[in-house]
């Protein structure tokens, strides 16, 4: 059982529509992450949270808006996507940011994202 | 910046057989070393995290190594059995949280 639930677990959605995904911890972590997984590529970290602030941006296209209103909850928020935008969005947590502290990551099972 | 790669990126053993998944790192400046794995359609589960001071992680029948200054780890999986089908992704962390390698596609046959 994971302590990390991401929702939905699959979306399509054309390239004009405006869709969130969600995440959700009960584990009282501090920090937060979006990571995508494409096919034959490695994970790629999108967006860091510490304690609700973003400390990171991958250098991610606007078209992806996360925003973290407590330290329990990561949404991403989507807005006209592209095809390639299509892979496996993950959400993580740990009790500080990775790096600063000697905590594993844990995650979730992901948003399987689909852009017709 | 950091560049993590696996090596072999495919892997199938009869079950019982030993084996050594290796893992190599550009930038030896790591905090920690994290390895997962990733059944498919799933997220990931977290295996074993080395920190930089450590050269070694056990649990079970994982033992996962670390020598920060040749940037490289292994994780040793004894016994193998078909339940670790799955793959297997290292990540070293320290300025950037974690980078990723692409994994070790490891089938283990009954």
């Amino acid at each position: 059982e994971t302590g990390v639930t991401q929702t939905p677990r699959h979306l399509v959605m054309g390239m004009t529509n405006k869709k969130s995904l969600k995440c959700e911890q009960h584990l009282g972590h501090n920090a937060m992450y979006w990571y995508k997984q494409s096919a034959k590529k490695p994970l790629e970290l999108m967006f860091v949270y510490n304690f609700k602030e973003q400390t990171e941006n991958n250098s991610v296209p606007s078209r992806f808006s996360p925003e973290c209103p407590n330290s329990s909850h990561l949404f991403l928020h989507l807005h006209t996507l592209q095809p390639e935008d299509s892979a496996l969005y993950l959400c993580a947590s740990s009790q500080e940011r990775q790096g600063f502290s000697n905590q594993p990551q844990h995650f979730g099972d992901g948003t399987r994202l689909s852009i017709l | 910046k950091q560049e993590v790669t696996q090596i072999p990126a495919a892997l199938s053993v009869p079950e019982g057989e030993n084996l050594v998944l290796n893992c190599s790192f550009t930038d030896s400046a790591i905090y920690n070393l994290q390895w997962f794995r990733q059944d498919p359609g799933k997220g990931l589960t977290s295996l074993l995290l080395i920190q930089s001071s450590q050269r070694e992680q056990t649990s079970g029948r994982l033992n996962a190594s670390l020598d920060k200054s040749s940037g490289r780890s292994t994780l040793y999986i004894a016994a193998s059995q078909p339940g670790d089908s799955a793959t297997y992704l290292c990540a070293p962390s320290g300025n950037t949280p974690l980078v990723f390698g692409k994994g070790t596609r490891l089938s283990v046959i009954a």
